[in-house]
């Protein structure tokens, strides 16, 4: 079955500071999405990416997508309190039941002010 | 638009007692999914339904039932409840292949 590891599970930076989460797929990708979830809050959908070599931008936010769709980076620009929250990767469940998601764990991204 | 909504927010129950969580989009979106996150174990599907009709177990359905009843709502349902179910519950919806779109969740203690 497929599973996506994602890394680091904890981050705490500076308020300014550039970040980088990164997610990784035991199988090749064909839709790869990133959502944040705030405590005791729902997912929030941030991007999705299919295509290798994709990219794709929200303001300070970018996401990325390797040639080879195993792995997926985001990128976060001078950091601010309010992108504070957890960071989940999604990938399309080709294996499983029809049309579900399976996610990573999770990254917790403290931010400092 | 309301999205995805969920009720309620927080329960509390007792093992053995019995609830239903609901769930209802006004999104027009033929699937519908039930999640539960728990720590360190990410989410995890426990049933979804295809369309309105239809019903399918997820990873970890043992424990919970559902029920589709029209294409807005879609509930689960625990027939005893177990501390093993202590747990934040999420609905989501999809439209085809498109993004999966979620509630804001139901935070279950089971005592």
């Amino acid at each position: 079955s497929q599973e996506l590891e994602q890394s680091p599970q904890s981050l705490i930076v500076q308020e300014g500071k550039n970040l980088t989460i990164n997610c990784t797929s035991s199988k090749t990708l064909y839709g790869l999405y990133w959502y944040k979830q705030k405590y005791g809050e729902g997912l929030i959908f941030l991007m999705m990416l299919q295509k290798g070599g994709e990219e794709k931008s929200h303001e300070k936010i970018t996401a990325k997508l390797d040639e080879k769709k195993q792995q997926s980076s985001l990128h976060i620009t001078a950091s601010q309190p309010s992108h504070a929250g957890i960071y989940l990767c999604g990938a399309e469940n080709y294996g499983g039941s029809q049309g579900n998601l399976i996610f990573g764990k999770g990254t917790k991204l403290s931010v400092k002010p | 638009n309301a999205g995805v909504t969920q009720t309620p927010k927080f329960q509390v129950l007792k093992t053995g007692q019995s609830m239903t969580l609901q769930c209802a989009q006004d999104m027009n979106h033929n699937s519908m999914y039930w999640y539960r996150q728990d720590p360190g174990m990410g989410l995890r599907l426990i049933y979804y339904s295809a369309s309105e009709g239809t019903t399918d177990k997820g990873e970890v359905p043992n424990g919970y039932n559902v029920s589709r009843l029209n294409k807005r709502e879609f509930s689960l349902r625990l027939e005893s409840a177990a501390p093993s179910q202590t747990s934040v519950y999420f609905c989501a919806t999809r439209r085809g292949l498109e993004t999966q779109y979620f509630g804001p969740g139901t935070r279950l203690l089971v005592l």
